[in-house]
Order: structure tokens, then C-alpha cells, then sequence
């Protein structure tokens, strides 16, 4: 079974508009790490966030939050107001304490925000 | 500001042709992963290693294998590349969570080879 699940492949936006991103995840651990990337046409994975499984609480970053939500196993990813820059592939990640350092990346979301 | 970097952006091959790709960072990381990237499959692991000259296979080892003799450095070696070895490789690096919690540390990625094997 898959640990991490990213269920929309692809999304098309246009500019300005809100998008969110689902991660849904599944583990038996009771301390785990969620992540967001993001990768660029470039390629590069880039560093978005990092959420414990002790932190429930919301994060703002400017135009990204990010809603963890442990009852639904869900750590949602939100872009307000897109723009063109914010087209890229995103990937949500798991990694459990128990398994050292092993990241279980979903299969990513495209994101497509138009002019 | 973490730095991984990879030799290569894009690479070129025949089939069993020996392939050496290479990762090295600069923030004196313990931990150093290769993974590969398929459309619709995500990244899959390849190879880590948690200190020099360790290294634990990942989830898809078949066909590769990795030396690392320095901590800074981490190669994948394709001993005979195949046409199903054609894809994007990721190497990345974290250092290790000393504290009670492990596996926090934040994985940081190099920009990537693409692999082509002819």
C-alpha cells in the first residue's frame, strides 16, 4: 500500500485563482515528518516545509498554508492567488521515526497556473 | 545555504557502457540519497548511505551500485547501463537527527541528471 497519496496528477489554474494540493498519508507511527517540494521545470526538488506529527497547528507562508490535519490523515498544501511562477510538479513526503531517514514520496501533482 | 550538485545535467550512454554519476555537498551531511525519477512513479529509492564507505540498498538496487570514500561524496555506478535505466536522477542529503526523534532531517536535492542509455 501506498504510504503517501497524491490523487490529482495534474491541475490547470488560471492566474490569481486558489488551488490546493492533497496529500493524504498512512502510517502506524506516532511520530512522523511531513514534507512538501516542489520541483520547477528545472528539476530540482526544492524545500517547501517540514510539519511534525506533534504539530497540528496551521502554517502560513505568504501565499502558501498548509493544513495538517491528523484525523484525516491530510497535510493539504494551498496556493492563494497563483501565478505563472508557481507552475511546477509538488510533491508531498513522509518520513516515520522508525525507519531511518527513509523518505515515502508521493507520485507528485503537476501544477499548471496559466496567465 | 545547502549545495548539492551533481556532474552532469544530462548524460548519454550505450547500452553496457559503465556510468558513473556523481553528488557532492557541502554541509558536512551524514546522510546521502540517490533516488530515480519515472513519470507516474514518483521518486523511488535507490541507494543511501549514512557515513563513508556505508551504504543500504533503497527500494530498486537491481543494476546499480555506489561508493562513497568521502563523506562529501556519493557516486552511483551503473555497472552496464540498460535502456530501462534511461530516466532523471536525484541525489539529495541530510544530516543526522541526533536527538530523540530520527528521520526529521530535511532532505535537500541536487538539480538532477538525466540519463539517456542508446
Amino acid at each position: 500500500a501506498q504510504k503517501v497519496t497524491q490523487a490529482q496528477t495534474e491541475i490547470s489554474v488560471v492566474e490569481k485563482e486558489d488551488v490546493t494540493l492533497d496529500c493524504v498519508y498512512e502510517t502506524r507511527d506516532t511520530t512522523y515528518y511531513l514534507f512538501w517540494y516542489k520541483q520547477p521545470p528545472s528539476g530540482e526538488l526544492v524545500f517547501l516545509i517540514r510539519r511534525n506529527s506533534f504539530d497540528e497547528q496551521n502554517e502560513i507562508s505568504g501565499r502558501y498554508s498548509w493544513n495538517f490535519q491528523k484525523s484525516t490523515s491530510s497535510f493539504n498544501f494551498t496556493i492563494t492567488a497563483s501565478q505563472v511562477v508557481d507552475s511546477a510538479v509538488y510533491f508531498c513526503a513522509l518520513s516515520e521515526r522508525n525507519n531511518f531517514n527513509k523518505f515515502y514520496f508521493g507520485s507528485g501533482t503537476k501544477l499548471n497556473v496559466k496567465p | 545555504d545547502v549545495k548539492v550538485t551533481q556532474s552532469s545535467r544530462y548524460l548519454v550512454k550505450r547500452t553496457g557502457e559503465k556510468v558513473f554519476l556523481e553528488c557532492v555537498q557541502d554541509m558536512d551531511h551524514e546522510n546521502m540519497f540517490w533516488y530515480r525519477q519515472d513519470p507516474g512513479l514518483g521518486l523511488r529509492l535507490i541507494y543511501f548511505s549514512y557515513d563513508v564507505k556505508m551504504k543500504e540498498k533503497g527500494d530498486i538496487p537491481e543494476g546499480y551500485s555506489v561508493s562513497r570514500e568521502k563523506k562529501e561524496r556519493f557516486s552511483l555506478i551503473l555497472e552496464s547501463a540498460s535502456t530501462n535505466q534511461t530516466s532523471m536522477y536525484l541525489c539529495a542529503s541530510s544530516s543526522r537527527d541526533r536527538g530523540k526523534d530520527s528521520g526529521r532531517d530535511t532532505q535537500y536535492f541536487g538539480p538532477g541528471t538525466r540519463l539517456t542509455v542508446l
